[in-house]
């Protein structure tokens, strides 16, 4: 079974600088997607970032970019000039394969942000 | 555009009552529909998924059971709450292929006394 791991169960940055969230995983799959959700107080789960395992190319989204490693089953998320508005739960996933066309998202324990102003 | 509507926000019930939650998704068709549960200060886990009216797959046996009465509606139910099942139920829909991404409503918190 596929598992997600999330190392830092706290991290905090200084206003304007970057911080690097890390995640590992663990699948016998070569083809699979990854993502990263955002969970600020609201608890709305927001798509932040996905990448395909095929590409080697790296996932950016604005301020958001991602460093992923698939022979070493690692997936950083990387947020440049940190914005109070990032502060939440970030949660890594893996999108596992089930019947039909359906898929099963597999979630770390996440990672809280504290952005410092 | 698509929008994922859950209902009610925050529920309190007590040990061996019933439950309903819904979701509903507007401007698509035949979704992939998904329940998940977060437990406090944990990742989500899912519950149950659906490919189609009337199709229901159950990830984790449980107190709880879907069903799908219409193409865009998706329905948590429980016959008797346990206090276990108190927590942060999240419903998701997708598109119809592995590929695409699941985006998620706002939630239900439920709190079983």
């Amino acid at each position: 079974a596929q598992t997600v791991t999330q190392s830092q169960p706290e991290m905090s940055v200084q206003e304007a600088e970057t911080v690097t969230l890390s995640c590992t995983y663990d699948t016998s799959e070569s083809d699979y997607y990854l993502f990263w959700y955002k969970q600020p107080p609201s608890r709305q789960m927001i798509l932040v970032i996905r990448q395909e395992a095929y590409k080697q190319q790296n996932a950016t989204e604005n301020r958001f970019s991602v460093n992923f490693q698939k022979a070493a089953k690692s997936f950083s998320l990387k947020i440049s000039d940190s914005q109070l508005g990032d502060a939440a739960m970030y949660f890594c996933a893996y999108a596992a394969r089930v019947i039909q066309g359906a898929q099963k998202l597999v979630f770390g324990q996440g990672t809280r942000l504290t952005i410092n102003p | 555009s698509q929008t994922i509507h859950q209902w009610p926000a925050t529920l309190v019930q007590p040990v061996g009552s019933p439950l309903s939650l819904e979701c509903t998704v507007e401007g698509t068709s035949n979704p992939n529909l998904y329940w998940y549960r977060q437990a406090a200060g944990r990742g989500l886990q899912l519950l149950f998924y659906s490919v189609g009216i009337g199709q229901i797959s159950s990830e984790v046996p449980q107190n709880l059971s879907a069903s799908r009465p219409q193409d865009r509606q998706f329905i948590l139910s429980s016959k008797k709450l346990l206090l276990s099942d108190s927590g942060f139920y999240l419903c998701a829909w997708s598109w119809g292929r592995y590929t695409d991404t699941q985006y998620f409503g706002p939630g239900t918190r439920l709190t079983v006394l």
